[in-house]
C-alpha cells in the first residue's frame, strides 16, 4: 500500500531561523498537501500543489512538488514562535487522502 | 474559524456508555470525514460520506455508528467502546470527495474512555 515517510519527525530551532522538512512517497500521486496542527485544533491547509515541479508561497513558506512525483518539501524562512505546531504533508490521488505521521517543530524565542 | 465547528470538544465516558459526536460545516461542502487521530500515529480515515451517501467504511469496528442527514452535519454515535478508542476524532468537509480535494478540519473532540 501507499506509504509516506516525513522527516524529520522533529525539529527545535531557535525564532529566525530557516527550516526545511520533506516527504517521499512509495507511489505517485497528483497531489501533495502541506497542513499544519496547533494544540487543541484541527489541522489547517498551508499549501496545495497539483503539478509536478510546482513551487508555491505562501508568506514565509515555500513548498515544491517534486519533479518524481514521489517527494515534496516545505521550508519556513525567518522562524517565529507561532510557527511550533505539527506539520503533515498529505498525499492525494486516490479515492482517499495518506498523512504522514508529522514533524513537531518547537520554536525557542 | 475554519468553517468546521465540532461537539463537544471534549468528551470522557465509560465503556458501557452511549454518545455522540456532531459536525456541522458551514462552507456548503458536498462531502464529510471522519477521522481518528491517536498519538504518534497518522491520522487515520473512518468514514466517508459524499452527498449524504457513505462512500467509505475504513473497516471501522461496529461499536461507531456514522449519520449524515444532509451535507452539513455529520453525526458519530459511539457505544460499548473501549480503552483504545481514546483518541482525538476529527471532522473534516471538501467540495466533494473526489481526488485533488483539499479538506477543511474542525478542531476535533477528545475522547477518553474509562
Amino acid at each position: 500500500g501507499q506509504q509516506l515517510n516525513q522527516s524529520p519527525q522533529s525539529m527545535f530551532i531557535q525564532e529566525g531561523e530557516d527550516v526545511s522538512m520533506n516527504c517521499t512517497s512509495s507511489s505517485i500521486f497528483n497531489t501533495w498537501l502541506w497542513y499544519k496542527q496547533d494544540p487543541g485544533e484541527g489541522p489547517v491547509l498551508l499549501i496545495a500543489l497539483y503539478k509536478a515541479g510546482e513551487l508555491t508561497s505562501n508568506g514565509r513558506l515555500t513548498a515544491q512538488f517534486g519533479i518524481t512525483r514521489k517527494d515534496s518539501f516545505l521550508n519556513i524562512s525567518a522562524s517565529i514562535p507561532s510557527d511550533v505546531g505539527i506539520y503533515f504533508c498529505v498525499q492525494g490521488g486516490s479515492e482517499k487522502l495518506v498523512f504522514g505521521k508529522g514533524m513537531k517543530l518547537t520554536v525557542n524565542p | 474559524e475554519t468553517g468546521v465547528t465540532q461537539t463537544p470538544r471534549h468528551l470522557v465516558m465509560g465503556m458501557t456508555n452511549k454518545k455522540s459526536l456532531k459536525c456541522e460545516q458551514h462552507l456548503g461542502h458536498n462531502a464529510m470525514y471522519w477521522y481518528k487521530q491517536s498519538a504518534k500515529k497518522p491520522l487515520e480515515l473512518m468514514f466517508v460520506y459524499n452527498f449524504k451517501e457513505q462512500t467509505e467504511n475504513n473497516s471501522v469496528p461496529s461499536r461507531f455508528s456514522p449519520e449524515c442527514p444532509n451535507s452539513s452535519h455529520l453525526f458519530l454515535h459511539l457505544h460499548t467502546l473501549q480503552p483504545e478508542d481514546s483518541a482525538l476524532y476529527l471532522c473534516a468537509s471538501s467540495q466533494e470527495s473526489t481526488v485533488n480535494q483539499p479538506q477543511h478540519f474542525g478542531d476535533g473532540t477528545r475522547l477518553s474512555i474509562l
